[in-house]
């Protein structure tokens, strides 16, 4: 069993529409969640980070850790095309939040 | 700021040969990381530097990978002799911890087939 669980997709939305992508993960010493986004032929780039449990929102964007549950969420809210990517939850214990577990990645098109 | 600079973009070789990935981190940055992205594997983080030094190299898969960092601004990742299942995209990743903020900088990534 993979440390990090993420469903591959592909997902596929009308434009508008409210985005859900979620992770399980199997370590409980996990502190660190982040989210990164990955266009076609280019190198992830953060789009959120949450420490420990909680919410956290950024314009569209929230993400959710529910460390009892061993689940975190990131929700886009009015996806634009222009979110079509690759989306890859991260995270990582209490050894420093350099040492990055990612998922296999969301692929997401949003469809005008 | 340039961002994180990778050489070569593409690389074709054939089993055997040696290769070399090159890697400029963001100026000022003091961590320096390797991941190879696989569709079947993900994307792995292989190794990472501090000022460096290399920190955690449990990720390199096998003896004939290996990284180098003998200045700030420079990392290498050889791979020596390749093999097909190499074959992947290779990012290199930079940060700067301290200021409160955990985001690593990926680089564009080379993208490597090995024949």
């Amino acid at each position: 069993q993979k440390e990090v669980e993420q469903d591959p997709g592909p997902l596929s939305v009308p434009e508008g529409a409210i985005v859900s992508l979620n992770c399980t993960y199997s370590n409980s010493a996990f502190q660190y969640f982040m989210w990164y986004r990955q266009y076609s032929r280019k190198g992830p780039e953060l789009l959120m980070y949450t420490y420990s449990s909680g919410n956290k929102e950024d314009g569209r964007f929230t993400a959710q850790v529910d460390k009892s549950s061993k689940y975190i969420s990131l929700f886009i809210r009015d996806s634009q095309p222009s979110d079509s990517a690759t989306y890859l939850c991260a995270m990582s214990g209490p050894g420093g939040y350099n040492k990055l577990i990612f998922g296999a990645g969301t692929r997401l098109a949003v469809h005008p | 700021d340039a961002g994180v600079i990778q050489s070569p973009r593409h690389e074709v070789t054939e089993m055997g040969q040696e290769v070399t990935l090159r890697c400029k981190p963001i100026s000022g940055h003091d961590y320096l990381f390797w991941y190879r992205q696989t569709m079947m594997r993900g994307l792995e983080l292989l190794i990472y530097f501090n000022n460096n030094v290399p920190i955690d190299d449990s990720g390199m898969p096998e003896d004939r990978f290996s990284a180098k960092m003998p200045n700030a601004s420079f990392s290498t990742l050889k791979i020596q002799p390749s093999e097909p299942r190499d074959s992947a995209v290779y990012f290199c990743a930079s940060s700067l911890v301290g200021t409160g903020s955990y985001e690593q900088y990926f680089g564009p990534g080379t993208r490597l087939t090995v024949t």
